[in-house]
């Protein structure tokens, strides 16, 4: 089975602070992407990654920053945290020849 | 432009009776559609996908969805919902070059 992880499952951060959001796939993916869930809007991509350290902006780049130095590894950076930035963030991962994604379990990060 | 619309941001069924989870999309080209489950604070699980091949797609949990081109839907059906079937249910349509759309979701609740 794919595993897709995600290095923390809830996070509290404040204002201004630098946050780090990683996860890690162990099915030799090429494909990584992060998700923003907000209720009411579904999901919205922010980044994805179609090989190491390459990277495209989704649909919400905005104070949002990635880094894939490694196959199985994909990091969301927000530079400056910010309270609009409260939400659940959601990795995921897919084969290039695939079309089905394999999502990690979401981590709810609440900036204050 | 592509689009998903999950009619019903909220339903109810009775434990045993049918499911029904409406999607309809907007494509200018053959869709790739998916349905995925969210179970509380977890990530999402695809229940299955279409793919161009048979317009019946079966998927896991019972669950099962027709592709209708003519009426742009790939609704979600259960002949007999159960109570473990309660979650937030999300409809996606890949749009191409690694991009998804999702729809906003819709949360299905299970009475007893």
């Amino acid at each position: 089975d794919v595993k897709v992880t995600q290095s923390s499952r809830y996070l509290v951060k404040r204002t201004g602070e630098k946050v780090f959001l990683e996860c890690v796939q162990d099915m030799d993916h090429e494909n990584m992407f992060w998700y923003r869930q907000d209720p009411g809007l579904g999901l919205r991509l922010i980044y994805f990654s179609y090989d190491v350290k390459m990277k495209e902006k989704g649909d919400i780049p905005e104070g949002y920053s990635v880094s894939r130095e490694k196959k199985e590894r994909f990091s969301l950076i927000l530079e400056s945290a910010s309270t609009n930035q409260t939400s659940m963030y959601l990795c995921a991962s897919s084969l290039r020849s695939e079309f089905e994604q394999y999502f990690g379990p979401g981590t709810r990060l609440t900036v204050t | 432009a592509q689009s998903v619309t999950q009619l019903g941001s909220h339903v109810s069924v009775s434990e045993g009776a049918l499911v029904l989870l409406r999607c309809n999309y907007s494509s200018s080209v053959p869709p790739y559609l998916f349905w995925y489950v969210q179970y509380p604070n977890q990530g999402l699980q695809l229940l299955l996908k279409y793919t161009s091949a048979a317009t019946l797609v079966k998927g896991i949990n019972g669950f099962e969805a027709e592709f209708k081109k003519s009426e742009t839907s790939f609704h979600l059906t259960k002949p007999s919902a159960h109570m473990s079937d309660a979650a937030e249910y999300f409809c996606a349509l890949y749009e191409g070059t690694y991009k998804y759309i999702f729809g906003t979701g819709t949360r299905l609740k299970v009475l007893a």
